[in-house]
C-alpha cells in the first residue's frame, strides 16, 4: 500500500543521546516535511525538502537536522536530545505537480519522550 | 509570515448537535485553505480544501467549510455530529508566497457525547 512509513512508532530516550527518526515514502513525491505536534500548538514545521539533495529550515529547526540523499528517505536526527523535544513527530510528503493535486500525505507519527 | 488561529481549543457536543469550528488566518494575498482531521491514535487526514471558485466547500463525512475572504476566515461546519466525529481538527493555510509550506492552527479537540 502506497504511503509513508515512520519508525520507530514510539521511543523513550535519555537526554543527551542521539536519535534518528526514519521516514520513507513510496509515492515518488518530490517534497517531504517533518512536523512536530504539541498540545495547543498544532503542527509546527521543523525541516523540509523540496527535492532530493535539497533541504530547508522550517519554523522550529533548532536541535534537529535532516538529509535527503534520495527521493524516498528523509531522516530526522536529534544530535543531543533535550526534554523539550518530547513530542509527536509526523513526516509528510506531497507531489509538486499542478496545484489542484496539492495535498499532503502524513505518516502515522513517532511519539518521542526525552527523559 | 502567515499565521493561523483556531480559537476553540476544546469543544464538547452531544450527538446530532450542529458544529462550527473557527479558523482565521493572517495573509492578505492568495491562499489555499485546508481542514485536516486526526482521529485518536491516527495520522492526519484531509477533510476538505479550498483553492478557488465557490467559497462553500464540501468535504468528506458531511463536513463543509466556507471561505470568507473579507473576514480571513475558513470555518468548518457540520449540521449534525456523530460520536465517530470525536477527533482533533486542524485548519491549515498555504499562502501564495510560501511555496509548498502549510501553516497549521493549534487544533481543536472535539468530543461528541453519545
Amino acid at each position: 500500500i502506497a504511503g509513508i512509513t515512520q519508525a520507530p512508532t514510539s521511543q523513550i530516550l535519555a537526554a543527551g543521546r542521539r536519535m534518528t527518526l526514519r521516514c520513507t515514502q513510496d509515492m515518488r513525491h518530490n517534497a517531504m516535511y517533518w512536523y512536530r505536534q504539541d498540545l495547543g500548538l498544532g503542527l509546527r514545521l521543523i525541516h523540509y525538502s523540496n527535492t532530493a539533495g535539497t533541504t530547508g529550515k522550517g519554523e522550529v529547526p533548532d536541535g534537529y537536522s535532516v538529509s535527503r540523499a534520495n527521493t524516498d528517505d528523509f531522516p530526522l536526527t536529534l544530535a543531543s536530545a533535550v526534554p523539550s523535544q518530547t513530542s509527536v513527530y509526523f513526516c509528510a510528503s506531497r507531489s509538486t505537480g499542478h496545484f489542484l493535486n496539492y495535498g499532503y500525505t502524513f505518516g502515522s507519527g513517532t511519539r518521542l519522550t526525552v527523559v | 509570515a502567515q499565521s493561523v488561529s483556531q480559537h476553540n481549543h476544546h469543544v464538547i457536543l452531544s450527538e446530532a448537535a450542529s458544529l462550527e469550528l473557527g479558523c482565521n488566518y493572517s495573509y492578505g494575498g492568495t491562499v489555499n485553505l485546508f481542514w485536516y482531521v486526526q482521529y485518536p491514535g491516527q495520522h492526519l487526514q484531509l477533510l476538505l480544501k479550498y483553492f478557488s471558485g465557490d467559497p462553500l466547500v464540501k468535504g468528506i463525512k458531511g463536513f463543509e467549510a466556507e471561505f470568507i475572504k473579507s473576514k480571513f476566515s475558513f470555518n468548518l461546519r457540520k449540521p449534525s455530529v456523530q460520536w465517530s466525529d470525536t477527533a482533533e481538527y486542524f485548519c491549515a493555510v498555504n499562502a501564495g508566497n510560501a511555496g509548498n509550506m502549510l501553516t497549521f492552527g493549534g487544533g481543536t479537540r472535539l468530543m461528541v457525547k453519545p
